[in-house]
Formats: C-alpha cells, sequence, structure tokens
C-alpha cells in the first residue's frame, strides 16, 4: 500500500508570493491533517480535512488556507508569502472516524521563502 | 502551542543500550503516539498506546502511559546507529481526535 505522498518536495519562493502544495493520503483514508515545522515553534497544526470539510482549525492566519477533494487528497496554500513561513509542511492521513487511530506521514514540503 | 515536553531534550549513547525518553502532556487524552523523524525529514509512525492501555511493545520498542501523571515513556532496547534520529510524542484530545499536539522532542544520538 503507497504511503502519503507529498509534492513538491522543496520549493523556494519569494515574498509576497503565493504557494499550493499537494498531499495524497494512504488509499483508504478520508482525513488528512497538515502541520507546520519550525526549528523555533516545532510542529503545530494548521488544519483538518475530512470528506472534503474542514473539521478543525489551528491557529493560523488567514493565509494559510486548505481544501480537500472527493479523492480524499488535499492541497493547502499560502498567500503573501512572508520569510517566516519558511518551514516544512507536513500532512498526516488517517482513516478519519472517531475513533482512535494513527495518523501517517509524509515526508514533506520543505518550503524556503526568499 | 507544544502540549508537552520530552525529557531529555537530547541523549547520546553507545550501540547497544537502552534509550529512554519520557513525554509529560497537560490535558486529558484518548491516545498517545510516538514518532522517529529523521534529519528534517518526514515523520514515521512508531506506536500508538490508548488512554485505557498501560503498556505497549512493538519489536525494540515499549511505551508506557501513566494517565494519573500525564506522562508516556519510550524505550528502545539495545538500540543500533540507525536509530539516530529526533523522537515526538503526539497526543490526541477528545473532541479534537485527529489534531494532535506534538511535544518537543528528544534528539537520541547512538554512537557505534
Amino acid at each position: 500500500k503507497a504511503g502519503v505522498t507529498q509534492t513538491p518536495r522543496y520549493l523556494i519562493k519569494t515574498r509576497g508570493q503565493q504557494v499550493t502544495l499537494s498531499c495524497s493520503p494512504i488509499s483508504g483514508h478520508r482525513s488528512v491533517s497538515w502541520y507546520q515545522q519550525t526549528p523555533g515553534q516545532g510542529l503545530q497544526f494548521l488544519f483538518e480535512y475530512f470528506s472534503e470539510t474542514q473539521r478543525n482549525k489551528g491557529n493560523f492566519p488567514g493565509r494559510f488556507s486548505g481544501r480537500q477533494f472527493s479523492n480524499s487528497r488535499s492541497e493547502m496554500n499560502v498567500s503573501t508569502l512572508e520569510l517566516g513561513d519558511s518551514a516544512l509542511y507536513l500532512c498526516a492521513s488517517s482513516l478519519g472516524g472517531q475513533g482512535l487511530d494513527e495518523a501517517f506521514f509524509g515526508q514533506g514540503t520543505r518550503l524556503t521563502v526568499v | 502551542s507544544q502540549q508537552g515536553e520530552e525529557d531529555p531534550q537530547a541523549l547520546s549513547i553507545q550501540e547497544g543500550e537502552n534509550a529512554t525518553m519520557n513525554c509529560s502532556y497537560k490535558t486529558s487524552i484518548n491516545n498517545l503516539q510516538w514518532y522517529r523523524q529523521n534529519s528534517g525529514r518526514g515523520l514515521v509512525h512508531l506506536i500508538l498506546i490508548r488512554s485505557n492501555e498501560r503498556e505497549k511493545h512493538s519489536g525494540r520498542l515499549r511505551v508506557t502511559l501513566d494517565t494519573s501523571k500525564k506522562s508516556s515513556s519510550l524505550l528502545i532496547t539495545a538500540s543500533r546507529a540507525a536509530d539516530t534520529a529526533s523522537y515526538f510524542c503526539a497526543t490526541g484530545s477528545f473532541g479534537s481526535a485527529r489534531q494532535l499536539t506534538f511535544g518537543s522532542g528528544t534528539q537520541l544520538t547512538v554512537l557505534p
């Protein structure tokens, strides 16, 4: 069974630009969550999607948004990029019910804003 | 925000020794998961322990959970150089089971 796939693996963007990251979950998983990892703040929750609906959102500005498609693939978008948005962005895939299932992560997208 | 703290922040041991990492958290949880991360790459899922479980094993890994003390420990037995990585605990809370709150991580170095 294929794991969680994130594309692209690396991105370099300029301040003020926008960026879209993609995540394909494990087949059969309906929940996709996004996390930001930085040296200063560690791993922080961005949002979670289930069946194309955002179920939960972390404490990030509105420049961070996401969506999920009917095949459970998800994208996150960051508009008006700032230097502080440089980070490793990770998505996690899980079955998504209210049960106690594991969350599996992709390799991440390393975003550098210059 | 970080729910928990891992202890120690860094640990250096010789190959063959056991490594123990601890995680504390603040709120009630429904499960706790441990992950490994190599050099800024993705997180590898190691083990999940539910709030009604006290101990769980997987290969060379042993995880304990003490909900009364809001703490968990990860023991890696007979460590190998390949175990060198950062280890994180992540908690899922009731009502927001899909939102994981991560600790700050323990950097484990296993010397050959």
